[in-house]
C-alpha cells in the first residue's frame, strides 16, 4: 500500500487481557516509531526502531508494554495485563531514516472496559 | 528538557478570517519544529516544518508558519480560513536532525463557522 497501515483500527479488551497492535510502515523506511494519544493530548513518544534494532524505548510507560520489529518491516505493539489508563490511540509512524518526514498510519483505537 | 506550550485549546473562526494557531516552545539546543494536522479519526499530516534557512515556511494548505527565535514561538497562520481546515493542529518540537522522536503539544481544534 501507499501509506501506514495499522491494524486493528478498533480494539475493545477487558481489564487484564493482552493485546497485540501491527503496524505495516512504508516499504523501504527505515526508521519506525510508536506514539500514544490519549483522549484530548498530543501524541506521546513510546519507542523507535531503525530496522529490527529497538534503539530508544524510553517512553514505554511500563513493563507491560513491549515493541518488537524482528524483520525490519512490520512491527507490533503488545501491552500485557491491560488497564484502563491504556485507554487511548497508539500510532504507528514510519520515515525513509531519521532525518526523513514521519509518515503517520490512522492509529488504532484501543478502549479497556 | 524540550516542550510545547500551544494556547488556546480551542479557536474558532469565521469562514473567510485568519487563522491564527500559537506555539512557543523550549528547548536547549536549535530545534525543528513542525506542525501536523489531524482530521477525526486519521492519523496526523504534516503541514509544515522548519529546520534551517528561511525563517517563514509555507506549508500545504495555504498555511505558512514563522519561527522567531526570540521569542521561541512557531505560530501558524492562513489568511483565509476555510470549512475544510476544521481540524485538530499540533505543534511538535525535535532536536536538530531528527524529524521522528517528536516532542507534541497538547493540541488546538479549530472550528469554523459559516
Amino acid at each position: 500500500g501507499a501509506g501506514v497501515s495499522q491494524s486493528p483500527r478498533y480494539k475493545v479488551a477487558k481489564r487484564g487481557q493482552d493485546v497485540a497492535l501491527r503496524c505495516d510502515p512504508i516499504s523501504g523506511h527505515v526508521s519506525l516509531f510508536w506514539y500514544q494519544q490519549a483522549l484530548g493530548q498530543g501524541p506521546e513518544f513510546l519507542t523507535y526502531f531503525q530496522n529490527e534494532a529497538q534503539l530508544d524505548k524510553s517512553g514505554l510507560p511500563s513493563d507491560r508494554f513491549f515493541a518488537e520489529r524482528p524483520e525490519g518491516s512490520v512491527s507490533t505493539l503488545k501491552i500485557q495485563r491491560t488497564q484502563q489508563e491504556d485507554s487511548a490511540v497508539y500510532l504507528c509512524a514510519s520515515s525513509f531514516q531519521l532525518s526523513s518526514p514521519l509518515h503517520f498510519g490512522n492509529g488504532t483505537r484501543l478502549t479497556v472496559t | 528538557a524540550q516542550s510545547v506550550t500551544q494556547l488556546g485549546s480551542h479557536v474558532s473562526v469565521s469562514e473567510g478570517a485568519l487563522v491564527l494557531l500559537r506555539c512557543n516552545y523550549s528547548s536547549s539546543v536549535p530545534p525543528y519544529l513542525f506542525w501536523y494536522v489531524q482530521y477525526p479519526n486519521q492519523g496526523l499530516q504534516l503541514l509544515l516544518k522548519y529546520t534551517t534557512g528561511a525563517t517563514l515556511v509555507k506549508g500545504i494548505n495555504g498555511f505558512e508558519a514563522e519561527f522567531k527565535k526570540s521569542e521561541t514561538s512557531f505560530h501558524l497562520t492562513k489568511p483565509s480560513a476555510h470549512m475544510s481546515d476544521a481540524a485538530e493542529y499540533f505543534c511538535a518540537v525535535s532536536d536538530e536532525g531528527s524529524q521522528g522522536n517528536l516532542i507534541f503539544g497538547k493540541g488546538t481544534k479549530l472550528s469554523v463557522k459559516p
